[in-house]
C-alpha cells in the first residue's frame, strides 16, 4: 500500500525558516517524480515544487522560487521542501504528492501557519 | 503560464441529478487534464487523467471530456458521497502544474 506520511510544519515568524519532510513507502520511491502541493486554508489546491526520480531536475511556482528548495534522499525514502524566507501568505497545509503522469497518491499533509 | 479557470464555482444539486462541471485551460494542453475530488479534511483523490481516462477504483459515473482548452466532468447520477469540492488540473509539462480554483457541489 501506497503511503505518503508529511512531518516538519508548525508555527514560524514572518522570514523564518521550516524543512518539511515526506516519508514514502509501498512503492519504488526511486522510480517516481515526487511533488509538494499546498493549500491555504479555506482556498484551493496550488502546486509547489517537482523533482526528478535522480533529484538532477527540479522546477517550483514563481512565488517560492529563491525561497524553497526541494529535495530527496532516495536511499531513505524521503522527500523533502526547505523553506526559508517564509511570509504569511505562505501559511498552508503542504502535501507530498507522487507524480506518476498525474498526481496518484497524495499524503495527509502538515499544517504551517506564518505569524507577522 | 497556463491559467486554468472552473465554472460554476458553486453548483446545487440532488442526489439522482446529471451534474456537469467545465474547466478551461488558457492555451492548449492537448488532453494533458486531470480531475480530482477532495473532502473538507482529506487529501485530494484523482478521479481522471489524461482528460478522458477513469482511475483505477471510480465508480464509473464519473466521466471526463475535452481536449485543447475545454473540457468538463460529469457525473451522470449524483450520490450522496460525491458532495465535495472538484479541481482540474493541467499537467502540460514537467516544470509547471496549474489546479483550477474548485467547484463546491452542495446540497439542494
Amino acid at each position: 500500500e501506497v503511503q505518503l506520511v508529511e512531518s516538519g510544519g508548525g508555527l514560524v515568524q514572518q522570514g523564518g525558516s521550516l524543512r518539511l519532510s515526506c516519508a514514502a513507502s509501498g512503492f519504488t520511491f526511486s522510480s517516481h517524480w515526487m511533488s509538494w502541493v499546498r493549500q491555504a486554508p479555506g482556498k484551493g489546491l496550488e502546486w509547489v515544487a517537482n523533482i526528478k526520480p535522480d533529484g538532477s531536475e527540479k522546477s517550483y511556482v514563481d512565488s517560492v522560487k529563491g525561497r524553497f528548495i526541494i529535495s530527496r534522499d532516495n536511499a531513505e525514502n524521503s522527500l523533502y521542501l526547505q523553506m526559508n524566507s517564509l511570509r504569511v501568505e505562505d501559511t498552508a497545509v503542504y502535501s507530498c504528492a507522487r507524480y506518476n503522469n498525474n498526481f496518484d497518491y497524495w499524503g495527509q499533509g502538515t499544517l504551517v501557519t506564518v505569524s507577522s | 503560464d497556463i491559467q486554468m479557470t472552473q465554472s460554476p464555482s458553486t453548483l446545487s444539486a440532488s442526489v439522482g441529478d446529471r451534474v456537469i462541471i467545465t474547466c478551461r485551460a488558457s492555451q492548449s494542453i492537448n488532453s494533458w487534464l486531470a480531475w480530482f475530488q477532495q473532502k473538507p479534511g482529506k487529501a485530494p483523490k484523482l478521479l481522471i487523467y489524461k482528460s478522458s481516462s477513469l482511475q483505477s477504483g471510480v465508480p464509473s459515473r464519473f466521466s471526463g471530456s475535452g481536449s485543447g482548452t475545454e473540457f468538463t466532468l460529469t457525473i451522470s447520477s449524483l450520490q450522496p458521497d460525491d458532495f465535495a469540492t472538484y479541481y482540474c488540473q493541467q499537467y502540460n509539462s514537467y516544470s509547471s502544474f496549474t489546479f483550477g480554483p474548485g467547484t463546491k457541489v452542495d446540497f439542494k
